[in-house]
C-alpha cells in the first residue's frame, strides 16, 4: 500500500528556515517524480516544487532560490528545505507523488500525503 | 505558464441533482486534465486523468470530457459524500503543474 507521511511543520518567524520530510512506504521515492504542493488557508491548491527521478529539480517562481527539494534514497524520504520564510509561505505542505500519463503527456499526482502545517509569523 | 480558470467557483445542488463543473486552459492542453476532490481537513483526492480516464476505485457517476482548452467534470447523480471542493490541475506543460481555482460543491 502506498503511504505518505509529511512530518516537520510548525511555527516559524519571518526569515526562518524548517526542513519538511516526506516518508514514503510501499514504493520507492527515486524511481518517481516527486512534488510537493501547498495550500494556504482557505486558498486553492499551488504548485510549489518537483524532482524527478533522474534528480532533475524545478520551483514556483514564488520559492525559486529560497526552497530546496531533495530525497535520501536510503530513507525512502523526500525532503523540501525552507529558508528565508515569508508570511506568504504559510500554508500546508502536501508531498505528492507523480504518475505518467501513458495516454498522454505529462505527470499528475495520484497518491498525496496528509499534509503539514507551516505557519510563518513572529 | 498555462493558466485554469474553473467555473463556477460555489454551486449549490441536492442529492440526486447532475452536476457539471468546467475548467478552461489558456492554451490547448491535449487532454493532460486531472480532477481531484478536497474534503475539509484532507489532502486532495484523483478522480480523473487523461480529461475521461476514472481513476481505479472512483465511483462511475463521475465523468470527465473535453478537448483543447475546454473541460468537464459531471457528477450524475449527486451523493451526500460528493459535497466538497473540486479542482482541475493541468500537466500538458510542465513545470509548472497548474491548478484551477476550485470549485466549492454545497447541499441545497
Amino acid at each position: 500500500e502506498v503511504q505518505l507521511v509529511e512530518s516537520g511543520g510548525g511555527l516559524v518567524q519571518p526569515g526562518g528556515s524548517l526542513r519538511l520530510s516526506c516518508a514514503a512506504s510501499g514504493f520507492t521515492v527515486s524511481s518517481n517524480y516527486m512534488s510537493w504542493v501547498r495550500q494556504a488557508p482557505g486558498k486553492g491548491l499551488e504548485w510549489v516544487s518537483v524532482i524527478y527521478s533522474g534528480g532533475s529539480t524545478y520551483y514556483a517562481d514564488s520559492v525559486k532560490g529560497r526552497f530546496t527539494i531533495s530525497r535520501d534514497n536510503s530513507k525512502n524520504t523526500l525532503y523540501l528545505q525552507m529558508n528565508s520564510l515569508r508570511a506568504e509561505d504559510t500554508a500546508v505542505y502536501y508531498c505528492a507523488r507523480d504518475i505518467m500519463d501513458y495516454y498522454g503527456s505529462g505527470s499528475f499526482n495520484d497518491y498525496w500525503g496528509q499534509g503539514t502545517l507551516v505557519t510563518v509569523s513572529s | 505558464d498555462i493558466q485554469m480558470t474553473q467555473s463556477p467557483s460555489s454551486l449549490s445542488a441536492s442529492v440526486g441533482d447532475r452536476v457539471t463543473i468546467t475548467c478552461r486552459a489558456s492554451q490547448g492542453i491535449s487532454n493532460s486534465l486531472a480532477w481531484y476532490q478536497q474534503k475539509p481537513g484532507k489532502a486532495p483526492k484523483l478522480l480523473l486523468y487523461a480529461a475521461s480516464r476514472l481513476e481505479s476505485g472512483v465511483p462511475s457517476r463521475f465523468s470527465g470530457s473535453g478537448s483543447g482548452t475546454d473541460y468537464t467534470l459531471t457528477i450524475s447523480s449527486l451523493q451526500p459524500e460528493d459535497f466538497a471542493t473540486y479542482y482541475c490541475q493541468q500537466y500538458y506543460s510542465t513545470p509548472p503543474i497548474t491548478f484551477g481555482q476550485g470549485t466549492r460543491l454545497e447541499i441545497k
